[in-house]
């Protein structure tokens, strides 16, 4: 079975603060994405990557950075955390067939609240 | 850019009762559609998929099927149950794009 773990489930930081969701997958898959899922809004694509050192915008990029160093490990960082910021983070990852066609696995989430 | 729109929730049911939860999507193209659920306390798994005009996805006891005349793809469970209390979100994959597309959730819930 495919797993995407995340570090953390909850998640509290204060206004300012520099905030690093790890993300690790172990099925060799070279996709993997950042989502935050918020009431009513469904799932926002933040960053997504196809390759190591790789990766490119999705729909609300601002705020927000990523790192791609090893195949396996997708790390969302927020610069400067801020109240707008807490939401449910989402990491996701597929296997290299056409781009993004094939089923995305989803790890647990992580629930963040930045006082 | 696409779109995709499924009803609002919650919608509450009694065991037993047959479910219908609306989706229907914009795009340019001819997307790949899917419908994800989302368990209370985990992430999105998969639940069913259609590549392809008129392909029919099925998993437990799920339907959909792919409507390109009405730009649809409706969830339907004949009879559910309350373990099928959950987070149902209708997606859509067009490979200009080369994303995901999320609709905003339907949350179910079903009473004993």
């Amino acid at each position: 079975d495919v797993k995407v773990t995340q570090s953390s489930r909850y998640l509290v930081k204060r206004t300012g603060e520099k905030v690093f969701l790890e993300c690790v997958q172990d099925m060799d898959h070279e996709n993997m994405f950042w989502y935050r899922q918020d009431p009513g809004l469904g799932l926002r694509l933040i960053y997504f990557s196809y390759d190591v050192k790789m990766k490119e915008k999705g729909d609300i990029p601002e705020g927000y950075s990523v790192s791609r160093e090893k195949k396996e490990r997708f790390s969302l960082i927020l610069e400067s955390a801020s109240t707008n910021q807490t939401s449910m983070y989402l990491c996701a990852s597929s296997p290299d067939r056409p781009r993004g066609t094939d089923t995305q696995y989803f790890g647990p989430g992580t629930r963040l609240t930045v006082l | 850019g696409d779109s995709v729109t499924q009803m609002e929730g919650p919608v509450t049911l009694s065991e037993e009762a047959f479910l219908t939860i609306n989706c229907t999507y914009t795009a340019t193209g001819y997307p790949s559609l899917f419908w994800y659920v989302q368990y209370p306390g985990e992430g999105l798994q998969l639940l069913l998929k259609a590549t392809k005009a008129d392909d029919k996805g099925s998993n437990k006891g799920f339907e959909a099927t792919y409507r390109k005349e009405t730009t649809s793809f409706h969830l339907e469970k004949g009879s559910v149950q309350v373990s099928d209390s959950a987070v149902y979100f209708c997606a859509s994959f067009e490979a200009a794009g080369n994303k995901l597309t999320f609709g905003g959730g339907t949350r179910v819930l079903v009473k004993p």
